[in-house]
């Protein structure tokens, strides 16, 4: 199972909006609703910001939101802020009963 | 409070073995599917494998697949990853992670809401 493919980086400024892509096949992304997206900052565990393409666990913000389509899902963060400068990682389940992550996406708030 | 914590973790020789273990505390172990995640050094996340909550069902990444064992001692809340005939390329932080449906069931298919901090997995001569 091929990683699923992300932008290496991204930037943008306080306030803005960026949006991080993640393609797959229709083995994955394109075959299912379950796309997920993990927020790490260096040293910490993974956080989970995004689950099943487009909704948010309790606690992330609304700033944050997915969507999907064909075979590419989507991050975007509205507002940026300081403290969302992370890695960001999308993964999704796959026709073989596994799950295949993104390669990541290093996001720099300038 | 959910946590989850890693053990085991070391410098082991390539060909050698290791065995991991997760501790889970703050939820009903058996009503969570655990799975194993990696992230080697410069590169990204890596799925490893997976376990029911009852064991009814394992799975494994095809680079680990007969070489790792991934089980669960649920009356200890435990969770383990026995690694056999270790590469380089094994070389990891190794992360369990919790299965959580959010209001469905799950089948391996769920996100996972819940990490430990890893355990650092060294293979080299």
């Amino acid at each position: 199972q091929s990683a699923l493919t992300q932008p290496a980086f991204v930037s943008g400024s306080p306030g803005q909006s960026i949006t991080i892509s993640c393609t797959g096949t229709s083995s994955d992304v394109g075959g299912y609703y379950l796309v997920s997206w993990y927020q790490r900052h260096p040293g910490k565990a993974p956080k989970l910001m995004l689950y099943d393409v487009d909704n948010r666990p309790s606690g992330v913000s609304y700033r944050f939101s997915g969507s999907k389509s064909g075979s590419t899902a989507s991050l975007t963060i509205s507002g940026l802020q300081s403290e969302d400068e992370a890695d960001y990682y999308c993964a999704s389940y796959t026709s073989t009963k596994t799950w295949v992550f993104g390669g990541g996406t290093k996001l720099t708030v300038l | 409070e959910v946590q989850l914590v890693e053990s085991g973790g070391g410098l082991v020789k390539p060909g050698g073995s290791l065995r991991l273990s997760c501790a889970a505390s703050g939820f009903t172990f058996t009503r969570n599917n655990l799975n194993w995640v990696r992230q080697s050094p410069g590169k990204g996340l890596e799925w490893v494998s997976s376990i029911g909550g009852t064991t009814e069902y394992i799975s494994y990444a095809d680079s680990v697949k007969g070489r790792f064992t991934i089980s669960r001692d649920n009356a200890k809340n435990s969770l383990y990853l026995q690694m056999n005939s270790l590469r380089a390329e094994d070389t990891a932080i190794y992360y369990c992670a919790r299965e959580f449906g959010f209001g469905r069931l799950c089948g391996g298919d769920c996100p996972f809401d819940s990490w430990g901090q890893g355990t650092l997995v060294t293979v080299s001569s």
